[in-house]
C-alpha cells in the first residue's frame, strides 16, 4: 500500500471547529474515509468522498480534498466533548482494491 | 452496536499457549478482516475473507493462524506468541471485499507475558 500520513495530535476548546488533515501518496485512490475511534472501541466509519470531489457536508462534518496535493481535511464544527477520540483517515487504493489507514490523530475537546 | 462481536475482549496468555479469539458478524456480509492496532504502528491488515476463502495474507507469521468456516464466523487462532504481539486486535467486515466501508468490532486486547 501507499503512505497516509496524519498529525498525531490535535487540541481545541469546546465550541470551536477542529480540523483533522491527512496526506496521501496514491494518486490512484478512488475513495477516501474519515474513521473515528472511541476510547475502548473499534473504528466506526464517520464519512468518506469519492475522489472526483472536492468538498463533502455532513451535518457538522466537512470533508475537503485537495488532489493536487494529495491532501485530505475533517472540519468538525461546534466541537463537543463528545468528539474527542482518534480520527483515522483511509484511502482505497485502486492498485490493491485494499484500504490504507493513516497513523490516527487523538482529538483532545477541552471544556 | 455494530454488528460485529469480538469475544473474548481481553486475553493474557503466556508465551507457550494457545488461544483463539472469535469474530462474528450479523450484517450479512460476504467480506471478514483482521487488524492489529499496536502502539508503535498504525493499523496492520493481516488477513481477508471474501466469501469464506483467503484473499489476503499480509506477510504475517505462521503464528498467527486464521480460519473462516462460514461467512458470519471468523477466528484468530494464536499459538507460542511474543511478547511484541501484544496489541488490540480488530475484527471488520464488509458487504464485499474491496470496499471501504468496514464495520469494526470492539477489539479483543491480548497481552502476551
Amino acid at each position: 500500500g501507499e503512505d497516509v500520513e496524519q498529525s498525531l495530535f490535535l487540541s481545541v476548546r469546546e465550541g470551536d471547529s477542529s480540523v483533522i488533515n491527512c496526506t496521501y501518496t496514491d494518486s490512484s485512490s478512488t475513495y477516501l474515509y474519515w474513521y473515528k475511534q472511541e476510547p475502548g472501541a473499534g473504528l466506526q466509519l464517520l464519512t468518506y468522498i469519492f475522489s472526483n470531489m472536492d468538498m463533502k457536508q455532513d451535518q457538522r462534518l466537512t470533508v475537503l480534498l485537495n488532489k493536487k496535493d494529495k491532501h485530505l481535511s475533517l472540519r468538525i464544527a461546534d466541537t463537543q466533548t463528545g468528539d474527542s477520540a482518534i480520527y483515522f483517515c483511509a484511502e482505497l487504493w485502486n492498485a490493491g482494491n485494499m484500504l490504507t489507514f493513516g497513523g490516527g490523530t487523538r482529538l483532545m475537546v477541552k471544556p | 452496536e455494530t454488528g460485529v462481536t469480538q469475544t473474548p475482549r481481553h486475553l493474557v496468555m503466556g508465551m507457550t499457549n494457545k488461544k483463539s479469539l472469535k469474530c462474528e458478524q450479523h450484517l450479512g456480509h460476504n467480506a471478514m478482516y483482521w487488524y492489529k492496532q499496536s502502539a508503535k504502528k498504525p493499523l496492520e491488515l493481516m488477513f481477508v475473507y471474501s466469501l469464506e476463502e483467503r484473499v489476503e495474507n499480509n506477510s504475517v507469521p505462521s503464528r498467527f493462524s486464521p480460519e473462516c468456516p462460514n461467512s458470519s464466523h471468523l477466528f484468530l487462532h494464536l499459538h507460542t506468541l511474543q511478547p511484541e504481539d501484544s496489541a488490540l486486535y480488530l475484527c471488520a467486515s464488509s458487504q464485499e471485499y474491496g470496499t471501504g466501508e468496514l464495520f469494526f468490532g470492539e477489539g479483543s486486547r491480548l497481552t502476551v507475558l
